[in-house]
């Protein structure tokens, strides 16, 4: 069963605490990429990765890092430098860099 | 300027109504037109994907593209409850970074 999976769906977080947000796709997809989306408004894009161990930095980097160390996964962290990190985050992945871009369920971050 | 507006809504209609939802954009470069469904607390879904001017009919939607005017359309026709979501529509050039609307959200009311 292909997809693209994101862990967990709901977390919680102390301010000035660093949190990792998971994906994972096992659909052999070359690009993968994380947007953040706030109420009412559109996807904002954080970090792109069009090949392993190679990734650059979106519209709204800052406060964020990521790393691709394997073709399957792009893990997120949200620092403590992030000024609002409060928001729905999204994965995605396509087969090649700026194809069609499929999502992962999202993981709902709040900062208590 | 954002470089894609969308019709903000919310839009509220009858069960069987033809629904209009609708882009414009600014930005010339724009090659592909996508249309994407998202329900609530969920990830978008890929409805429409589509890169030249014209229609382009899949069931009961339709996505229209005109690239002189810079305006994209995606048509619901005998709309149905279970298409309440809020609409994404996205566009890329030939680079490929997607940009995305904020998003309308549809009501189909039984």
């Amino acid at each position: 069963d292909g997809g693209i999976t994101q862990s967990p769906k709901y977390l919680f977080r102390k301010e000035g605490q660093n949190v990792t947000l998971s994906c994972e796709q096992n659909l052999n997809h070359d690009a993968m990429y994380w947007y953040r989306q706030d109420p009412g408004q559109g996807l904002r894009l954080i970090y792109y990765s069009q090949i392993v161990n190679d990734f650059q930095k979106g519209d709204i980097a800052e406060g964020y890092s990521v790393s691709r160390e394997k073709k399957e996964s792009f893990p997120l962290t949200v620092t403590s430098a992030q000024k609002n990190p409060t928001a729905f985050y999204l994965c995605a992945s396509s087969r090649k860099g700026w194809d069609t871009q499929y999502f992962g369920p999202g993981t709902r971050l709040t900062v208590l | 300027q954002k470089e894609v507006e969308q019709d903000p809504g919310p839009l509220s209609v009858p069960e069987g109504a033809i629904v209009s939802l609708n882009c414009t954009y600014s930005n010339s470069a724009f090659q592909y037109f996508m249309w994407y469904r998202q329900y609530s607390r969920k990830g978008p879904e890929l409805l429409m994907y589509t890169y030249s001017s014209g229609n382009k009919e899949d069931g009961r939607f339709t996505a229209q593209v005109d690239k002189s005017s810079k305006y994209i359309s995606l048509f619901i026709r005998d709309s149905q409850p279970s298409d309440s979501a809020t609409y994404l529509c996205a566009m890329s050039d030939n680079a490929g970074k997607s940009t995305f609307g904020d998003g309308t959200t549809l009501t189909v009311k039984p």
